[in-house]
């Protein structure tokens, strides 16, 4: 089975601040990598599909990059509404198996 | 508008079966070419996909929890599934029903806590 790991597991940041987040696959799966948004409470958002595919209604300061084996997810600067949780997803065995990273918690 | 909605009882006693149904307003999940599916998230922890289903009826579940699992579409064709038996502590969560489209989740319903507990 495919393995994802994300780093950090968190991160403190303040408004303004450029943030990425690592998503590693334990084996090639090519740009099948989605990226979610989970504020506590509530259930996740996809944010981006297709490792860089940014979903509609999602603002631009969220993008997505790599392929084959590592991927990042960058808030460009961060704002308020901005921490959460977030989660890589591949979808190289979709439908299969599909399975989500461990989440990274961005904190101010 | 498309919506989920999951359902079904927020205790269950251990060894018995966990089940919850996910109802779709505003379509049918059968004029959708979509698989549905569910995930599941502990509490305090990460989130967990348990299975999916295509509206013919073709299901995949996830590895570690296929022995236990059962994913099926309702013959109202406006609701999905989920049964997961012989359920310990370890199941309890916020269990999530969702669309899936070319393999990314892009609807979810709001989730519902299940505790596991005598």
């Amino acid at each position: 089975d495919i393995q994802m790991t994300q780093s950090p597991s968190s991160l403190s940041a303040s408004v303004g601040d450029r943030v990425t987040i690592t998503c590693r696959a334990s084996q090639f799966i090519s740009n099948f990598l989605n990226w979610y948004q989970q504020k506590p409470g509530k259930a996740p958002k996809l944010l981006i599909y297709a490792a860089s595919g940014l979903q509609s209604g999602v603002p631009s300061r969220f993008s997505g990059s790599g392929s084959g084996t590592d991927f990042t997810l960058t808030i460009s600067s961060l704002q308020p509404d901005d921490f959460a949780s977030y989660y890589c997803q591949q979808s190289y065995t979709n439908p299969q198996v599909l399975t989500f990273g461990g989440g990274t918690k961005v904190e101010i | 508008q498309l919506q989920l909605q999951e359902s079904g009882p927020g205790l269950v006693k251990p060894s018995e079966t966990l089940s919850l149904t996910c109802t779709v307003s505003g379509d049918f999940i059968i004029s959708t070419n979509y698989y549905w599916g569910w995930i599941r998230q502990p509490p305090g922890k990460g989130l967990e996909w348990i299975g999916s289903i295509y509206y013919s009826g073709n299901t995949y579940y996830s590895p570690s929890l296929k022995s236990r699992v059962t994913v099926s579409v309702d013959t109202s064709e406006t609701e999905f599934s989920l049964m997961l038996s012989s359920v310990t502590a370890a199941d309890t969560a916020v269990y999530y029903c969702a669309r899936l489209r070319s393999g990314s989740f892009d609807l979810w319903g709001r989730g519902t806590l299940v505790i596991v507990s005598s």
